[in-house]
């Protein structure tokens, strides 16, 4: 199975300040279609799991333009230019190039 | 808008079938893939199968012969069926529309425990 490695596991954050969460693949995420199958989720204290940012790095409809994805390969990074209070929760990538379909293992986004 | 709302028991006897039902509105399961996902105490999540468009399916091998996922197209449902549960299956069962993950249910707590 492919393995996701989120870093770091937690993150502490002021309002205002921009943060980084790695998701390092075990193998390529590249689908030979071309697309690469790579997702940020966010999920908030006692809500689902929402959608952020889809195939490595498109917006889902709806989030804010602060949240931004970049990659390739193996190494993707999301980020948040400006944390805001509603981002506080659990940040996952999750791959759906190789089945089984793994996610990573979490970052707790926390305010300072 | 499309809505998905999981329902079935919230406690389970060790060695029994989980079942759960996904109710889907606004989109019709007859098309795209549908998906089941757990997340187990803590924040570890797992991904355990989808049924298709076309009704094929695709499960997680972790769980082996135990899994099944069927669907009502007459009702717009798809269904979870988990046999030989234990303690370790204790999780927040959640469907989802597979793909990109863009929609999910609210989740449904499932603790087995005799």
């Amino acid at each position: 199975d492919v393995v996701l490695t989120q870093t770091p596991p937690t993150l502490s954050a002021t309002i205002g300040q921009s943060v980084s969460i790695s998701c390092r693949s075990s193998q390529s995420l590249l689908h030979s279609n071309g697309n690469t199958y790579l997702h940020w989720l966010l999920q908030r204290p006692g809500q689902s799991p929402q959608l952020l940012i889809y195939l490595v790095s498109r917006l889902e409809s709806g989030v804010p333009n602060r949240f931004s994805g970049s990659g390739s390969g193996t190494d993707f990074t999301l980020k948040i230019s400006g944390v805001e209070a509603e981002d506080l929760g659990v940040y996952y990538c999750v791959q759906g190039t190789h089945a089984p379909y793994t996610f990573g293992a979490g970052t707790k986004l926390e305010l300072k | 808008e499309v809505q998905l709302q999981e329902s079935g028991p919230g406690l389970v006897k060790p060695s029994q079938s989980l079942s759960l039902t996904c109710s889907v509105t606004g989109y019709s399961i007859t098309s795209n893939y549908w998906g089941w996902i757990r997340k187990f105490p803590g924040n570890k999540m797992e991904w355990m199968g989808y049924i298709s468009y076309s009704g094929s399916t695709s499960y997680n091998p972790s769980l082996k012969s135990r899994i099944s996922i069927t669907r009502d197209t007459s009702k717009n449902q798809f269904f979870l069926q988990l046999n030989s549960v234990t303690t370790e299956d204790t999780a927040t069962y959640y469907c989802a529309r597979q793909g990109v993950y863009n929609n999910w249910g609210q989740g449904v707590m499932v603790t087995v425990s005799s």
